[in-house]
């Protein structure tokens, strides 16, 4: 079992539509960082949380901390928000980060 | 834009051979992590450097070396190159000890072992 789960793997979806991407993990953690991959490969940092909620825009982080999980939300989706999604965990203090595998989101128009 | 740029963005070798990927961290940050990305496959972390020392290293043989520069620049470095290490390189600029410990992340650099 790996230790960050990402789900859904594939997402598709309607422009406009609100879109809930989870994360659960299995470690103790310092933080936990929510990145976007784009097909050219480089990675932006989204969010970086270590409790409660944060927000950005169109998008909307939180973390349970307790329960070990976190979800990403997109509010009013828009195709430009197609790309994978990736929930990353900084185990202990100043640990190493632990990856999921992505979530893969379309929106169409 | 991050402020992280890696070079070369694409490159192809051959089994055996050496490879060295540079990172240039963001200005004043001190720590540079490597990772690893396989073709539909979250990152793998590879190593970490803090002031030039590596201060943490995930599960990657010794073949797979790295450095840091008194600028907090890096190199990684790969010995005897195999054909299961044609993936995405990724590096991270951060700053150690930093409330945010947010990640800045360069394009990558892709490498292909033929």
């Amino acid at each position: 079992k790996n230790e960050v789960e990402q789900s859904p793997q594939n997402l598709t979806a309607q422009e406009g539509e609100f879109i809930t991407i989870n994360c659960s993990y299995s470690v103790g953690i310092s933080a936990l960082h929510w990145l976007q991959q784009h097909p050219g490969g480089g990675i932006v940092s989204l969010f970086m949380l270590s409790s409660g909620k944060k927000k950005h825009g169109r998008l909307i982080a939180t973390i349970n901390i307790q329960e070990k999980h976190s979800s990403l939300h997109i509010t009013a989706s828009h195709p430009r928000d197609s790309a994978v999604y990736i929930c990353a965990v900084r185990e202990g203090s100043q640990g190493n980060l632990i990856f999921g595998k992505g979530t893969k989101l379309s929106v169409k128009p | 834009e991050t402020g992280v740029t890696q070079s070369p963005t694409h490159l192809i070798k051959t089994r055996g051979q050496q490879v060295t990927l540079r990172c240039s961290s963001q200005s004043g940050h001190n720590t540079v992590s490597w990772y690893q990305q396989a073709l539909g496959q979250g990152p793998q972390f590879i190593f970490q450097y803090y002031r030039e020392e590596e201060n943490g290293r995930g599960n990657f043989p010794p073949r797979f070396s790295g450095l840091q520069f008194p600028n907090y620049s890096s190199e990684l470095n790969v010995n005897a190159l195999e054909l299961d290490d044609s993936a995405l390189y990724l590096c991270a600029s951060s700053l150690m000890g930093a409330n945010t410990g947010e990640l800045f992340f360069g394009e990558g650099s892709r490498l292909t072992v033929l």
